[in-house]
C-alpha cells in the first residue's frame, strides 16, 4: 500500500518560514492536499491539489512538489499556525486515501 | 451554512457493535462522496471508508473491511458507519467528511468539509 511520510516535528521561531515535506513514491504523478489541525478541533484544508488554496487561506500559506516530496510552506509564521498538518493523495490504483503520519509545527 | 454533524459514539465493550450517523445540511448531499475517518486519542488521521454520491462504489481500509459497513440515504442527508466485532483499537474521534473533487477530471480527491467528530471507546 502507498505511504506517506512527513517529518514527526519542526519547530520554527516567530516570523520565519516553515517546510513540512511528505515523502512518497512516485508522489508527483499524484494529487497533494494538507491539511491543518488544532487541539480539540476538526481538521481544515489548507492547500488542495498540490498547490491550491481554499477561500479564507492567507498568501503565506503554499504548496508545492519536487521529486518524490511535496513541501508545504507557511510564511511569518505566528503562534496561531502551531498545529499538527497532515498530506493527503488519493491512491488511484487502489481507489484508497492516504494520510501522511502528522508534523506538529511548534512556534518557538 | 455547510454542516456535517455526527452522533451515535459512546462506550461500548469489545466485540460490541455501534452506529454512527451523520447528518449533512447547507449542501446537496447527494451531489458529493462522503467518507469515515477516525482518530485514535494522541495519533494521526486513519481513513476507514468512503461511499460515492450514488452509494455504490464504496472503498476500505484494511482495517475496517469485514467489520465496518458504511451506508447513506440520500433522502435524509445523512451518512452512517455500523461498526461490529469492536476492538480496543477502534477508540478514537471518528468524523464525517465531505469530498471534493481537485481536478475537472475528478480523479483526485480530498477532504474539504468534516464534522466535529464522536467519540467511541471501546473497552470493558
Amino acid at each position: 500500500s502507498y505511504v506517506l511520510t512527513q517529518p514527526p516535528s519542526v519547530s520554527v521561531a516567530p516570523g520565519q518560514t516553515a517546510r513540512i515535506t511528505c515523502g512518497g513514491n512516485n508522489i508527483g504523478s499524484n494529487s497533494v492536499h494538507w491539511y491543518q489541525q488544532k487541539p480539540g478541533q476538526a481538521p481544515v484544508v489548507v492547500v488542495y491539489a498540490d498547490s491550491d488554496r481554499p477561500s479564507g487561506i492567507p498568501e503565506r500559506v503554499s504548496g508545492s512538489k519536487s521529486g518524490n516530496t511535496a513541501t508545504l510552506t507557511i510564511g511569518r509564521v505566528g503562534a496561531g499556525d502551531e498545529a499538527d498538518y497532515y498530506c493527503q493523495v488519493w491512491d488511484t490504483s487502489d481507489h484508497l486515501v492516504v494520510f501522511g503520519g502528522g508534523t506538529k509545527l511548534t512556534v518557538l | 451554512q455547510e454542516q456535517l454533524v455526527e452522533s451515535g459514539g459512546g462506550l461500548v465493550k469489545p466485540g460490541g457493535s455501534l452506529r454512527l450517523s451523520c447528518v449533512a445540511s447547507g449542501f446537496t448531499f447527494r451531489d458529493h462522496y462522503m467518507s469515515w475517518i477516525r482518530q485514535a486519542p494522541g495519533k494521526g488521521l486513519d481513513w476507514i471508508s468512503y461511499i460515492s454520491n450514488s452509494g455504490s462504489p464504496i472503498y476500505y481500509s484494511d482495517s475496517a473491511r469485514g467489520r465496518f459497513t458504511i451506508s447513506r440515504d440520500n433522502a435524509r442527508s445523512s451518512l452512517y458507519l455500523q461498526m461490529n466485532s469492536l476492538r480496543a483499537e477502534d477508540t478514537a474521534i471518528y468524523y464525517c467528511a465531505r469530498l471534493r473533487c481537485s481536478s475537472a477530471s475528478c480523479f483526485w480527491r480530498y477532504f474539504d468539509s468534516w464534522g466535529q467528530g464522536t467519540p467511541v471507546t471501546v473497552s470493558s
